[in-house]
């Protein structure tokens, strides 16, 4: 089965500060990734996605992940944090559950704070 | 383009209570999930639907939750009765996809058992 892991359970950043929050899957196949972020009291929200192709992938908000096959990583970047920023980060793997379906399972999450 | 919705956004009941909670996907959606998600956790799966199918439903504890989607459109999680380890926001997606497509989730509904 497959499993994410997101190492950092919170970070804390200064604002105007570069950021990468750490993720890494377990999966036997080529997995799709994902990047979610949740605000306070918010559903989650899609930065970014990685299906197959170019491994740096572009985001919204100014953030972007780099797949890494051979570290089983898809960590998330972003070259300077804003205050808005703060929010709670879930990466997240699709895998096949059966003929034709697919099953995301996420991380447990890392949460960020941003000092002004 | 409406979002997903749900309600209710907060309810508080007591033990042994029962507890209902709707979802209204995107239009057009196809595919419906409910998630629970306990503080400081990710979301964790409860149930997929494919249209008025439920294809997944394997991490529905199937003793006290139920879910239905009529029509392939609204849909209900109920728990009967609740427990006090049962607080937690329960997510509701939907995605246009069937296959690993993006989840667009609902602002979730908080759960609090007391």
């Amino acid at each position: 089965a497959q499993s994410v892991t997101q190492p950092d359970i919170h970070i804390t950043v200064s604002e105007g500060a570069s950021l990468e929050l750490r993720c890494n899957y377990s999966y036997g196949a080529t997995p799709y990734l994902f990047w979610y972020v949740q605000s306070p009291g918010q559903g989650l929200q899609l930065l970014l996605k990685y299906f197959s192709g170019d491994t740096l992938v572009q985001g919204i908000k100014g953030f972007e992940a780099e797949f890494k096959r051979s570290q089983s990583s898809f960590n998330l970047r972003k070259p300077s944090v804003h205050w808005s920023d703060a929010a709670e980060y879930f990466c997240a793997v699709g895998a096949r559950a059966g003929a034709g379906s697919y099953q995301l399972t996420f991380g447990k999450g890392t949460k960020l704070s941003v000092i002004p | 383009e409406a979002g997903v919705v749900q309600s209710p956004r907060y309810k508080i009941i007591e033990k042994k209570q029962p507890v209902a909670f709707w979802c209204n996907p995107i239009s057009g959606h196809n595919t419906l999930y409910w998630y629970l998600q306990n503080l400081g956790q990710g979301p964790e799966l409860l149930i997929r639907y494919e249209n008025e199918e439920a294809v997944d439903d394997s991490q529905l504890p199937k003793d006290r939750f139920s879910a239905e989607r009529l029509k392939g459109v609204d849909s209900t999680l109920k728990i009967q009765p609740a427990e006090l380890g049962d607080s937690a926001v329960y997510l509701c997606a939907s995605s246009l996809v069937r296959g690993p497509g993006e989840l667009f989730f609902g602002e979730g509904s908080r759960l609090t058992v007391l």
